[in-house]
């Protein structure tokens, strides 16, 4: 069975910090791995990896995947209280189409 | 581009009845949509995959009599939930791929959080 697991499972900053988010996999025929961020309604898309040791960057957070460690990292420098969400991993098994199985995610708060 | 719509953002019901929940892509064409259910502090649970034209394909776990899915068009998917007791109470989220963005990639709607009295 497909496994995703997220740590930490929540964390608190303070604003300016920089945040390094953990995903690693168990799944039978990698495919992607996508990042989203959701706040209070439904998850907002942040990026897509397939290949290891490419960065995706937009703005303060960027993303890398390393497929030998079956993991990946997502990192926030210069938190503001705007990155207070849930974080979700998830990852496309390409034995199952386009099904996404998802982590638990990482709750993370910025304080001011 | 790749937004995807919901509606109702959110319905209390009485238990017994039925809710329909509907899943738009607005500014493209989805042949394949997917259910999800959220509960409080929770990740996403896959609940279904909708494909246009043919029948949805359940998770294991999820009743298709309970969970009734329709894709009668490539921008549209309904969820109805059958006979609707207070634990269906959730968040349900539809997502649908643009294929577009690449193969993978889900955009999802805005949610719609569910309350059975």
């Amino acid at each position: 069975e497909d496994k995703v697991v997220q740590s930490p499972l929540s964390l608190v900053v303070h604003e300016g910090d920089t945040v390094t988010l953990n995903c690693s996999y168990e799944v039978t025929n990698f495919r992607s791995l996508l990042w989203y961020k959701q706040e209070k309604k439904a998850p907002t898309f942040l990026f897509m990896l397939t290949s290891s040791g490419i960065e995706k960057k937009s703005g303060r957070l960027s993303s890398i995947l390393d497929k030998k460690e079956l993991s990946s990292i997502l990192n926030i420098t210069a938190t503001q209280t705007g990155d207070s969400a849930i974080y979700l991993c998830a990852v496309n098994d390409a034995e199952y189409g386009n099904k996404l199985v998802f982590g638990a995610g990482t709750i993370l708060r910025v304080k001011s | 581009g790749a937004v995807v719509s919901q509606h109702p953002s959110r319905v209390i019901c009485k238990s017994g009845t039925s809710v329909k929940i509907e899943c738009r892509s607005l500014d493209f064409q989805a042949t394949t949509m997917f259910w999800y259910r959220q509960f409080p502090k929770k990740s996403l649970m896959l609940m279904a995959t909708s494909n246009e034209g043919s029948k949805a394909t359940y998770e294991q776990g999820v009743e298709k009599d309970k969970f009734l899915i329709n894709h009668a068009s490539l921008t549209l998917s309904t969820l109805t939930v059958t006979s609707a007791h207070p634990e269906d109470s959730s968040f349900y989220i539809c997502s649908a791929i643009n294929p577009g963005g690449g193969t993978d990639t889900q955009y999802f709607g805005p949610g719609t959080r569910l309350t059975v009295l």
